[in-house]
């Protein structure tokens, strides 16, 4: 049970768009749709923002989106502010009803 | 309010035991999964074991696997967690969180506790 892979950090000014990787193998994130995303501020506990690959939960800004392919999903957060600046990780359903997260990224508005 | 709440952290020696409970409210408890997550210090999300709404159905990261054990009691709306032979890697918060089993949305998460494995 390795974790998924996502970059240690990314970085945008004010306004711009990111997109953070999260790549897995065939065997978990390639070959299932449930692939959600999780904001954390320091202290706090993670936040869903993204699930099903691309849904939004209600309240989430849709400055946030989601999309997969292959063994590679992506968050992209556009129209960066300064409360965006927090930890985001990915997870996947992986095989036998276990699941995985990956190592998380720093995002850091400049 | 619906929230989860965790308790029972603390520190403890190497090769000791502890138990985590998750208790919630206002919502159908019985009618939802729920994960154990936990966070080593300054390090990423790990995901540790599930129960189906249940409890019939368990399962474990092999970090974990054989020693710790998730169960939970529908009846007074709690989720625990037994760690034995607990190490210093075990050291984290601890959250429990529901999910939501038809898009496997981790939706609501408790606000954590601590757990210091340390002589």
């Amino acid at each position: 049970q390795s974790a998924l892979t996502q970059p240690a950090s990314v970085s945008g000014s004010p306004g711009q768009s990111i997109t953070i990787s999260c790549t897995g193998t065939s065997s978990d994130l390639g070959s299932y749709n449930l692939v959600s995303w999780y904001q954390q501020h320091p202290g706090k506990a993670p936040k869903l923002m993204i699930y099903e690959v691309n849904k939004r939960p209600s309240g989430v800004s849709n400055r946030f989106s989601g999309s997969k392919s292959g063994n590679t999903a992506s968050l992209t957060i556009s129209g960066l502010q300064a409360e965006d600046e927090a930890g985001y990780y990915c997870c996947s359903y992986a095989t036998r009803s276990t699941w995985m997260f990956g190592g998380g990224t720093r995002l850091t508005v400049l | 309010q619906v929230q989860l709440v965790e308790s029972g952290g603390g520190v403890v020696q190497p090769g000791r035991s502890l138990r985590l409970s998750c208790a919630a409210s206002g919502f159908t408890f019985s009618s939802y999964p729920i994960h154990w997550v936990r966070q080593a210090p300054g390090k990423g999300l790990e995901w540790v074991a599930i129960i189906s709404y249940d409890g019939t159905n368990r399962y474990y990261a092999d970090s974990v696997k054989g020693r710790f054990t998730i169960s939970r009691d529908n009846s007074k709306n709690t989720l625990f967690l037994q760690m034995n032979s607990l190490r210093a890697e075990d050291t984290a918060v601890y959250y429990c969180a529901r999910v939501r089993w038809n898009d496997g949305a981790f939706d609501m998460w408790g606000q954590g506790t601590m757990v210091t494995v340390s002589s």
